[in-house]
């Protein structure tokens, strides 16, 4: 059983649709991080959080420390938010992230 | 502020050769960590240096080893290539070690072993 787990892999919504992303982990954390990829391989951090919740523009991420989950939301879906978000996790004391296997999100217009 | 800059961007060789990529990170940021990204392992975490010191190294055979210079810039290097080698490398840089120090990512270079 991989430490991170992303569900679902594949996403596909219409523009407009509000999206959900979600990630488990296995593991103690002392943060956890979303990332977006796109095409061409780039990595944006979009967000890194030990506890709550986190908003910036129309995204937001939550974590629940208990239940070893964190969730992506994307509201107002557009194309351009068409690209591979990553779920990552920093474990214990350890600098080192354990990555998901990612999330493909198509937003079509 | 610039980001975190790579280079080569993309790199072809072959079998048995040896690569050196480069990364400078963010000024002012003294972490830099380095990951691998395959289609079949997805991202994996190869090393972190800060201040000029090997930090945390991931699960890699020793072909691949690394350093960091004392202006954080950090060069990585694979020796005796294989095919299996073919990846985007990507290296992230923090200002410090801590778990609240977020680290940001360069564009990659996408190495191909031929």
């Amino acid at each position: 059983k991989n430490e991170v787990e992303q569900s679902p892999q594949n996403l596909t919504a219409q523009e407009g649709e509000f999206i959900t992303i979600n990630c488990s982990y296995s593991v103690g954390i002392s943060a956890l991080h979303w990332l977006q990829q796109h095409p061409g391989g780039g990595i944006v951090s979009l967000f890194m959080l030990s506890s709550g919740k986190k908003k910036h523009g129309r995204l937001i991420a939550t974590i629940n420390i208990q239940e070893k989950h964190s969730s992506l939301h994307i509201t107002a879906s557009h194309p351009r938010d068409s690209a591979v978000y990553i779920c990552a996790v920093l474990s214990g004391s350890a600098r080192q992230l354990t990555f998901g296997s990612g999330t493909q999100l198509t937003v079509l217009p | 502020k610039a980001g975190v800059t790579q280079t080569p961007r993309y790199l072809i060789k072959t079998r048995g050769q040896q690569v050196t990529l480069s990364c400078s990170p963010i000024s002012g940021h003294r972490s830099v960590s380095w990951y691998q990204q395959t289609p079949g392992q997805g991202l994996q975490f190869l090393f972190e240096y800060f201040s000029e010191t090997q930090r945390n190294k991931g699960n890699f055979p020793g072909r691949f080893s690394g350093r960091q210079f004392s202006n954080s810039r950090s060069e990585m290097n694979v020796s005796t290539l294989e095919l299996g080698d073919s990846a985007l490398y990507l290296c992230a840089s923090s200002w410090g070690t801590g778990r609240d120090n977020e680290q940001f990512f360069g564009p990659g270079t996408r190495l191909t072993v031929l």
